[in-house]
């Protein structure tokens, strides 16, 4: 069974920094490219940043690039996503999703790491 | 960057009925667009991609059409599992933008 978990998320300072991770199992997690999409409460869903299998290839939404960076180790199955320079508007809760090998859809997803930047 | 409209932002509808919803992208994204379902406190499924195929496990009474701008999700005889808010997303550009979402609500 495919599981994505997320932990990390907390209440945090604007200006401040935040990593939240993602542990996959269930699945040959070196071999998908991985996303992170966020929602803010009672909002829709914003795409925010991906990566490639083997990490060679990253991408990010333009409102965060340069605050946060996406990685992964592939030994360990965990998808991370460092946020640093947070503000108020970041909060959220973020997913971490898998895409599906054969599709271009995100197949496969968490259950959220609640994100709270506030002073 | 490609910008995705969904409309209407809501609708009511009864069980059994078929609703329509649309999105529309700002430029030509071929056949690249996925439909999710979101219900209240859940992550989102997958139920369709590129364009009209159907994902997995997901009911036959959903399908997608649709291509270059224009795009539409078709859910017949609506049941009471299938009232949740809906988006689409290109996956044509790098950045897999979402739309607003369209939630259907019980009338």
């Amino acid at each position: 069974e495919v599981q994505l978990v997320e932990s990390g998320g907390g209440l945090v300072q604007p200006g401040g920094s935040l990593r939240v991770s993602c542990a996959a199992s269930g699945f040959a997690f070196s071999n998908y490219w991985m996303h992170w999409v966020r929602q803010a409460p009672g909002k829709g869903l914003v795409w925010v940043s991906r990566i490639k299998s083997d990490g060679s290839t990253i991408d990010y939404a333009d409102f965060v690039k340069g605050r946060f960076t996406i990685s992964r180790d592939n030994a360990k199955n965990i998808l991370y996503l460092e946020m640093t320079s947070l503000r108020v508007e970041d909060t959220a809760l973020y997913y971490c999703a898998r895409l599906g090998a054969s599709t271009r859809g995100l197949i496969d997803w968490g259950q959220g790491a609640l994100v709270s930047v506030s002073s | 960057d490609i910008q995705m409209t969904q409309s209407p932002a809501s609708l009511s509808a009864s069980v059994g009925d078929s609703v329509t919803i649309t999105c529309r992208a700002s430029q030509n994204i071929n056949a690249y667009l996925n439909w999710y379902q979101q219900r209240p406190g859940k992550a989102p499924k997958l139920l369709i991609y590129d364009a009209s195929s159907l994902q997995g496990g997901v009911p036959s009474r959903f399908s997608g059409s649709g291509s270059g701008t224009d795009f539409t999700l078709i859910i017949n005889s609506l049941q009471p599992e299938d009232f949740a808010t809906y988006y689409c997303q290109e996956t044509f550009s790098t950045l897999f933008t979402f739309g607003p979402g369209t939630k259907v609500d019980i009338k």
